[in-house]
C-alpha cells in the first residue's frame, strides 16, 4: 500500500523568496509516480509536477522543482520566488502499480505567502 | 479547452435526503475518477471508471453511495440516504488513459448535510 506523509500543517515565506514543503512517501512498488497540486481556496487540484521513481533527474516546471531522493523516499516541493498568488494548499500525491492510476494524496500544507 | 465540469458547486440537504453530483470530463478523456475530500484532508479515491466500466470501486461505500457512467463520458455521483459525516467536497477528475502522468481536476461540489 502507499502512504503518503506531509509533516507541515502550515509554512510561512516572504514574497520573493524561496520555500520548500516536505513530502515522505512508502510504498512497495518499484515503479511508481510522485505528484504535487496545488489547492486554492477556489478548490481547483491543480497540478504542478510530476516525478517517475526512474527519473534520474529532478524534476522542473517554471518556479517549481521537486527535490527527488529516491533512498531517503522524499518528494520535496521547491518554489522559488514565491507570489502572492502562491497561497494555497498544496498536497503531495503518489500513484504505484498497485491500484493503476489512482492517487494516494497526504494530508496537505497550507502555504501562506506574507508581502 | 474545457476543463472538467461538475454540478452543482455547493448543495445543502437535510440528513436523510438524497443528492447528487454530475461530472462532465475533459473530451477524449476515457479514465474518470470520483474523490472524496474531507475538511483538512487530502482527497481520497471513491471510484475509477474506464470508460463505463468500474474498474475500482473498493472504497465506494455502496449500501448508500452509487455512480454510474453509462456512455462513458460524463458521471453522476448518488447518495442515499445523505448523512451528516457524508459532509464533504466531492472532486471528479479525469485523464487520458491510465498511463498519462495528469489528472485533471473539476471544482468540485461542497456538500453540507444538515
Amino acid at each position: 500500500a502507499q502512504k503518503i506523509t506531509q509533516t507541515q500543517p502550515g509554512m510561512f515565506v516572504q514574497e520573493k523568496e524561496a520555500v520548500t514543503l516536505d513530502c515522505t512517501y512508502d510504498t512497495s512498488d518499484q515503479s511508481y509516480g510522485l505528484f504535487w497540486y496545488k489547492q486554492p481556496s477556489s478548490g481547483e487540484m491543480i497540478f504542478l509536477i510530476y516525478q517517475g521513481s526512474y527519473d534520474e533527474q529532478n524534476a522542473t516546471e517554471g518556479r517549481y522543482s521537486l527535490n527527488f531522493q529516491k533512498a531517503r523516499k522524499s518528494a520535496n516541493l521547491v518554489i522559488s520566488a514565491s507570489q502572492l498568488g502562491d497561497s494555497a494548499m498544496y498536497f503531495c500525491a503518489m500513484r504505484g502499480k498497485t491500484g493503476a492510476n489512482n492517487l494516494f494524496f497526504g494530508t496537505g500544507t497550507r502555504l501562506t505567502v506574507i508581502p | 479547452e474545457a476543463g472538467v465540469v461538475q454540478s452543482p458547486r455547493y448543495k445543502i440537504i437535510e440528513k436523510k435526503q438524497p443528492v447528487a453530483f454530475w461530472c462532465n470530463p475533459i473530451s477524449g478523456h476515457n479514465t474518470l475518477y470520483w474523490y472524496l475530500q474531507n475538511l483538512g484532508q487530502g482527497p481520497e479515491l471513491l471510484i475509477r471508471y474506464e470508460n463505463e466500466e468500474a474498474v475500482d470501486d473498493s472504497q465506494l461505500p455502496k449500501d448508500r453511495f452509487s455512480a454510474e457512467r453509462l456512455k462513458g463520458v460524463d458521471s453522476t455521483l448518488k447518495i442515499q440516504p445523505a448523512e451528516l459525516g457524508d459532509s464533504a467536497v466531492y472532486l471528479c477528475a479525469s485523464s487520458f488513459g491510465i498511463e498519462y502522468n495528469e489528472q485533471f481536476f473539476g471544482p468540485g461540489t461542497r456538500l453540507t448535510v444538515l
